[in-house]
């Protein structure tokens, strides 16, 4: 089966950074996404990995280390705007359009 | 915007009726995705298409049919409608580069069965 694992909640302060993490379990690795969701409205993309490493997207970083199967979500000078939940994702097997596998998602909280 | 919407938006039935939900895109995208999404559950698959006709099943397929006779549209029915069935649909397309395709969501819609 596949296993994908992500805190439930998280709290952090306007202007901090957070680390959400996630770990997966799956028998095939093609790419893990990060997906942002505000309440009440759809999933919307933040990043892709496919590669170990660090990909950096304006506020937003993503990193992968395939042989812990764990990956990280980066997010600096939080806003409020930034409550909602992280979406985990993988995609398995080796196939640029099979469905991804979700994790239950992280609800984030930032205070002021 | 990948030009994804979905009707109706919300929805509320009693238990035994048929239902259909439909996924409509404007920009020839072959894969096409179901997912609903519920609470300590996330995103779980239903059936997806991979083309006008072809389709398969997902993790959570059982008391769902959904049919592709064109490339924009990808309907989603419920034969008779369950309690269990109260949930968000999401409908998904995959896009992008070959060997990296993201998939894209559309607005949901919630359904409520009585």
């Amino acid at each position: 089966g596949q296993n994908i694992d992500q805190p439930t909640e998280m709290t952090a302060t306007e202007g901090a950074i957070v680390q959400i993490n996630c770990t997966y379990q799956t028998s095939g690795f093609n790419g893990l996404f990060w997906y942002q969701q505000h309440a009440g409205e759809a999933p919307t993309f933040l990043s892709y990995n496919v590669l170990d490493g660090l990909e950096e997207k304006g506020r937003f970083s993503s990193f992968l280390s395939r042989s812990k199967g764990y990956s990280y979500l980066l997010l600096k000078e939080l806003q409020m705007k930034d409550s909602a939940s992280y979406l985990c994702a993988v995609r398995v097997p080796y196939s640029g359009n099979t469905p991804l596998v979700f994790g239950k998602g992280t609800r984030l909280s930032v205070i002021a | 915007d990948a030009g994804i919407t979905q009707s109706p938006r919300h929805k509320v039935t009693e238990t035994g009726t048929p239902v259909t939900l439909r996924c409509h895109q404007t920009e020839n995208h072959r894969y096409m995705y179901w997912y609903r999404q519920d609470p300590g559950h996330g995103l779980r698959l239903i059936h997806y298409s991979y083309g006008v006709k072809d389709t398969d099943k997902g993790e959570v397929s059982d008391g769902y049919s959904v049919s592709r006779s064109k490339t924009e549209d990808f309907l989603l029915t419920l034969e008779s409608a369950t309690s269990s069935q109260t949930s968000v649909y999401f409908c998904a397309i995959s896009m992008g580069l070959a060997g990296s395709e993201t998939q894209y969501f559309g607005p949901g819609t919630r359904l409520l069965v009585l």
